[in-house]
């Protein structure tokens, strides 16, 4: 049982570069979303999709886009990387929206120069 | 907004010590609160989910408690092993915003 995957484990782009990331989950959650942690920040919140075919922004949206391609998956594009976007990128994932335990995948860690 | 603090921002305490990382949040409308291990260069695991209504939770040598009125939630790790260290996070779910916002974390070393 493969839980939460997270694909890729570390990319470096240039500043204005685009890039997918991608998370799938095999626990036929309907919830999925992602978080971004930096240094003395903790986790937050990036966007989030309830349920299959919804999305909604969290605390920290800007400069990404989420597509939720089925119950599965969920990706996170940056379209223009920034080096403000330099951070380690965690999927997760829960049966529900509501206050269900959350299961995290293994995070894709990024560098933009 | 919620804020959810934690305190020692890190700890380092000999084997077979029994210990105790401290949660507070600034809004006690919440639904329940989490406490999460990291390793490094890991995901998150959950260790422990306490619902509002509830005191306590146990798991195995971990027993985490809630405060909700005070805002403030321990976790406490009976005789320490050097397998225990990782940083251990604490999130609540709020009532307002229905969203986990994270504490910064601890993070706990256990020498042999």
């Amino acid at each position: 049982n493969a839980g939460v995957t997270q694909t890729p484990k570390f990319q470096v782009l240039k500043t204005g570069q685009s890039m997918t990331l991608q998370c799938a989950q095999d626990m036929n959650h309907n919830s999925m979303y992602w978080y971004r942690q930096d240094p003395g920040m903790g986790l937050r919140l990036i966007y989030y999709s309830a349920s299959e075919g919804t999305t909604d922004k969290g605390e920290v949206p800007n400069g990404y886009n989420v597509s939720r391609l089925n119950k599965r998956e969920f990706s996170l594009r940056l379209e223009s990387a920034a080096p403000s976007q330099t951070s380690v990128y965690f999927c997760a994932s829960s049966e529900g929206a509501g206050a269900e335990t959350q299961y995290f995948g293994p995070g894709t860690r990024l560098l933009v120069l | 907004k919620q804020e959810v603090t934690q305190i020692p921002a890190a700890l380092s305490v000999p084997e077979g010590e029994n210990l105790v990382l401290n949660c507070s949040f600034t809004d006690s409308a919440i639904y329940n609160l989490q406490w999460f291990r990291q390793d490094p260069g890991k995901g998150l695991t959950s260790l422990l989910l306490i619902q509002s209504s509830q005191r306590e939770q146990t798991s195995g040598r971990l027993n985490a408690s809630l405060d909700k009125s005070s805002g403030r939630s321990t976790l406490y790790i009976a005789a320490s092993q050097p397998g225990d260290s990782a940083t251990y996070l604490c999130a609540v779910f709020g009532s307002s915003n229905y969203k986990l916002t994270f504490g910064k974390g601890t993070l706990l070393t256990v020498n042999p």
